[in-house]
């Protein structure tokens, strides 16, 4: 079935990179979308990006340029890069698929993984 | 970017009622809207796509509509497992946006 997982760092320092692993199974990364989320306690559900099925990426120009994801299809693997990091970044960061009938909504969730910014 | 106004923030309700959450978006978003379900610590869950249609396994007692800027989510009959919270999003463009949500508590 349908799975996907999220791991990274609980804690991150301000002005360093958090970085994201997102693993899948179930499905191929090479016919659906992936897509990244926040929750966080200032701005709520927030779309951060997506890589397409081809590779191509695009982002919420919220995160201006410091924001990237990328993907390893051989290890079905997505994996999310933020830099110069703010303690408003402080959230539980989520990965999910985009759906079958649309890529802009999302079907399958991870269980999320908690970031804290903070020195 | 297009804005998601949700309506009412927190909502109190009794087993068995029949609920309604309201979303209003800042420009026409042409019935592309989904909803989502989302329980204290899980993440969000999809119910509804393309403003009306049901996700697969989701209950029938769900339901959504609308069009334009103005769209619902109904729910009938509520049973225990419906006390939640619930988000509208936009998926016409992007950026991809999400109302503040409301949410859903036993009365």
């Amino acid at each position: 079935q349908v799975q996907l997982k999220e791991t990274g760092p609980g804690l991150v320092q301000p002005t360093q990179t958090l970085s994201i692993t997102c693993t899948v199974s179930g499905f191929s990364l090479t016919s659906y979308y992936m897509q990244w989320v926040r929750q966080t306690p200032g701005k709520g559900l927030e779309w951060m990006g997506f890589i397409r099925s081809g590779g191509s990426t695009e982002y919420n120009s919220e995160f201006k340029s410091r924001l990237s994801i990328s993907r390893d299809t051989s290890k079905n693997q997505v994996f999310l890069k933020m830099n110069s990091l703010k303690t408003e970044d402080t959230g539980v960061y989520y990965c999910a698929r985009g759906s079958d009938s649309s890529y802009n909504y999302f079907d399958y969730w991870g269980q999320g993984v908690m970031v804290t910014v903070s020195s | 970017d297009i804005q998601m106004t949700q309506s009412p923030a927190s909502l109190s309700a009794s087993l068995g009622e029949t609920v309604t959450i309201e979303c209003l978006a800042s420009e026409d978003i042409y019935d592309i809207l989904a909803w989502y379900q989302q329980k204290p610590g899980k993440s969000p869950q999809l119910l509804i796509y393309d403003a009306s249609s049901l996700h697969t396994g989701v209950p029938s007692r769900f339901s959504g509509s609308g069009s334009g800027t103005q769209y619902s989510l109904k729910i009938n009959s509520l049973q225990p497992e419906d006390f939640a919270s619930y988000y509208c999003q936009n998926g016409l463009s992007a950026p991809l946006t999400f109302g503040s949500g409301t949410k859903l508590e036993i009365k």
